[in-house]
């Protein structure tokens, strides 16, 4: 089965702190996504990469960055969280080609004050 | 970006009763996808539907993509009660490395 796995979560930071949130996945896969979950709102694509060391914005990039030094890992960075930051954060991984499957980790419930 | 129109946006049922979702686009897409999220919990992919007109079952789940491309429909029959959740469509257009659409989910709440 393929496993999508983030670090944590539930997560409380302050306002103006860095936050990393971790994702790992264990299926080779190409593609890595982060998405964030507000009610009213859906999914929304942050952030995505194709490959280590590629990256490609998304639909709602700002404030947030990504690294992927690896293939099996890809990050979310806050640089410097704040309070409308607070959402429910899912990271999600699949295999390149035209009709693949996106599989998607637990998620991780962050809150800012 | 674009999302996809999904509806009902909720659903109040009786336990036993078949359930029918559906999502539709103004555009294109290569590849649908059903997942099913429940609370604090991140999606699960229930069916995923690859060519125009297939029809895939999965348990008590049945899922079509529509001819025309443009939308597909989930349809749960002899609903239980473990059938609680939010049902999200997803759509993908290219190689897959330009993510989902997603449509805004299905609440689906079952009364015993």
């Amino acid at each position: 089965d393929v496993k999508v796995t983030q670090s944590s979560r539930y997560l409380v930071k302050r306002t103006g702190e860095k936050v990393f949130l971790e994702c790992v996945q264990d299926m080779d896969h190409e593609n890595m996504f982060w998405y964030r979950q507000d009610p009213g709102l859906g999914l929304r694509l942050i952030y995505f990469s194709y490959d280590v060391k590629m990256k490609e914005k998304g639909d709602i990039p700002e404030g947030y960055s990504v690294s992927r030094e690896k293939k099996e890992r890809f990050s979310l960075i806050l640089e410097s969280a704040s309070t409308n930051q607070t959402s429910m954060y899912l990271c999600a991984s699949s295999p390149y080609g035209l009709n693949t499957e996106a599989f998607f980790g637990q998620g991780t419930r962050l809150t800012v004050v | 970006g674009q999302q996809l129109n999904q509806s009902p946006q909720s659903m109040f049922i009786q336990e036993g009763e078949d359930v029918s979702m559906n999502c539709t686009s103004s555009s294109i897409f290569n590849t649908w996808l059903w997942y099913k999220q429940d609370p604090g919990e991140g999606p699960v992919l229930l069916i995923a539907l690859y060519k125009a007109g297939e029809l895939t079952s999965n348990g008590r789940l049945t899922a079509q993509f529509g001819i025309t491309r443009k939308d597909s429909f989930l349809n749960i029959s002899a609903s239980i009660p473990s059938d609680v959740g939010i049902y999200f469509c997803a759509g993908q257009k290219g190689g897959g490395a330009d993510g989902l659409t997603f449509g805004k989910g299905t609440h689906l709440i079952i009364q015993p």
